[in-house]
């Protein structure tokens, strides 16, 4: 079974500042989906950003990027130049590609970002 | 935004009642899920649907059964609410085509049982 984990309870940067979220999954499949979501005080989950296992350049989204290290798992999320908009719980997810069973995630515990003014 | 709507948004109800939440979406996708957050666990799926009257056990079904008899609604139904319960429950529709991996989610509805 797919796991995902985030390490981190909670993060704290200040304004301006770069910030590295982390995310490790455990997987036996090659090809398969990582996401970042972020949720609001609103409870709104948004999509921050998306990458697929079969492709090498880690995908990036304006002032958020990730880190993507298949052999070792590891899917970070990076978000630079921080705004106060950017205080969110954030939580990675898995998604299996090929499924007839359409595209469950699988989420981790989460990371409660604070942003400093 | 996607369309897909949860309801109700709060709810209080007493153990030992049966309480059920609607999932409502205009998309015309396939797939539909429901899952509840809880503090140190994330998102774990209840149920999901592949299709009208298509159902299958997620994650932390026991407890809770659903329905869909439209290709539009979803429903999940605890029958009888335990304190355990409470959460805030999604709901969540994902479409079937490779271009089409995104997950769109309702509001969430704060379930409590006292």
């Amino acid at each position: 079974a797919q796991t995902v984990t985030q390490s981190q309870p909670e993060m704290s940067v200040q304004e301006a500042e770069t910030v590295t979220l982390s995310c490790t999954y455990d997987t036996s499949e090659s090809d398969y989906y990582l996401f970042w979501y972020k949720q609001p005080p609103s409870r709104q989950m948004i999509l921050v950003i998306r990458q697929e296992a079969y492709k090498q350049q880690n995908a990036t989204e304006n002032r958020f990027s990730v880190n993507f290290q298949k052999a070792a798992k590891s899917f970070s999320l990076k978000i630079s130049d921080s705004q106060l908009g950017d205080a969110a719980m954030y939580f990675c997810a898995y998604r299996r590609k090929w499924s007839n069973q359409g595209g469950k995630l699988i989420f981790g515990q989460g990371t409660e970002l604070s942003v400093k003014p | 935004d996607a369309g897909i709507t949860q309801s109700p948004r709060h709810k209080v109800t007493e153990t030992g009642t049966p309480v059920t939440l609607r999932c409502h979406q205009t998309e015309n996708h396939r797939y539909m899920y429901w899952y509840r957050q809880d503090p140190g666990h994330g998102l774990r799926l209840i149920h999901y649907s592949y299709g009208v009257k298509d159902t299958d056990k997620g994650e932390v079904s026991d407890g809770y059964s659903v329905s869909r008899s439209k290709t539009e609604d979803f429903l999940l139904t605890l029958e009888s609410a335990t304190s355990s319960q409470t959460s805030v429950y999604f709901c969540a529709i994902s479409g079937v085509s490779e271009m089409n991996t995104e997950a769109f989610f309702g509001q969430g509805t704060r379930l409590t049982v006292v």
